[in-house]
């Protein structure tokens, strides 16, 4: 199976700083990467597809970068409304799917 | 309005079966491949299932294969997981996620859940 590993594993930062979330693959998995932002007792939601086509409907804040084994998730300008997990998941070997574990971004 | 609604989740004791089921509606259904994704309390998540448009083909984590079994009724719009020899571990919240197209294994549309605890 193909690992994900994110870093950090939490982050505290403040309304109106740049983030950048970073997620590692354990072999290369080209540029399909996917980037998941999931709020307290809420389903996940689907942000960034293919390591950097941002999904309908979500602010252009957000970004993302990478291909290969290192790929990054941006968030521009934090907004109340951006403090969440996120997780990031390689879809290269599907059917054998696997998520990174999580960085949780907590309010400073 | 794309929904996806799951169903079924009980509190089962160890080495039980269970039926979870998730009902779509607002799009083409069997024009997309659906996943099962559970995430255990306070954990990450974990990719349990996928089944293509049409049922013909089905896909299992290494942790549920030989236990569990997904399958569709393209008719009533609507997704399972049958759940077989049950473990504490299988305790979790369960959802279902439409897939962007025919086994991407992007997920797009996800329900809010349903939970099976696994306790004696």
């Amino acid at each position: 199976d193909i690992q994900m590993t994110q870093s950090p594993s939490s982050l505290s930062a403040s309304v109106g700083d740049r983030v950048t979330i970073t997620c590692r693959a354990s072999q290369s998995i080209s540029s399909y990467l996917n980037w998941y932002q999931q709020k307290p007792g809420k389903a996940p939601k689907l942000l960034i597809y293919a390591a950097s086509s941002l999904q309908s409907g979500v602010p252009s804040r957000f970004s993302g970068s990478g291909s290969g084994t290192d790929f990054t998730l941006t968030i521009s300008s934090l907004q109340p409304e951006d403090f969440a997990t996120y997780y990031c998941q390689q879809s290269y070997s599907t059917p054998g799917i696997t998520f990174g574990q999580g960085t949780r971004l907590e309010i400073k | 309005e794309v929904q996806l609604v799951e169903s079924g989740g009980v509190v089962v004791q160890p080495g039980g079966s269970l039926r979870l089921s998730c009902a779509a509606s607002g799009f083409t259904f069997d024009d997309y491949a659906m996943h099962w994704v559970r995430q255990a309390p306070g954990k990450g998540l974990e990719w349990v299932s996928l089944i293509s448009w049409d049922g013909g083909s089905t896909y299992y984590a290494d942790s549920v294969k030989g236990r569990f079994t997904i399958s569709r009724d393209n008719s009533k719009n609507s997704l399972y997981l049958q759940m077989n020899s049950l473990r504490a571990e299988d305790t979790a919240l369960y959802y279902c996620a439409k897939d962007i197209s025919h086994s991407s294994g992007i997920m797009d549309v996800w329900g809010k859940g349903t939970t099976v605890t696994v306790s004696s």
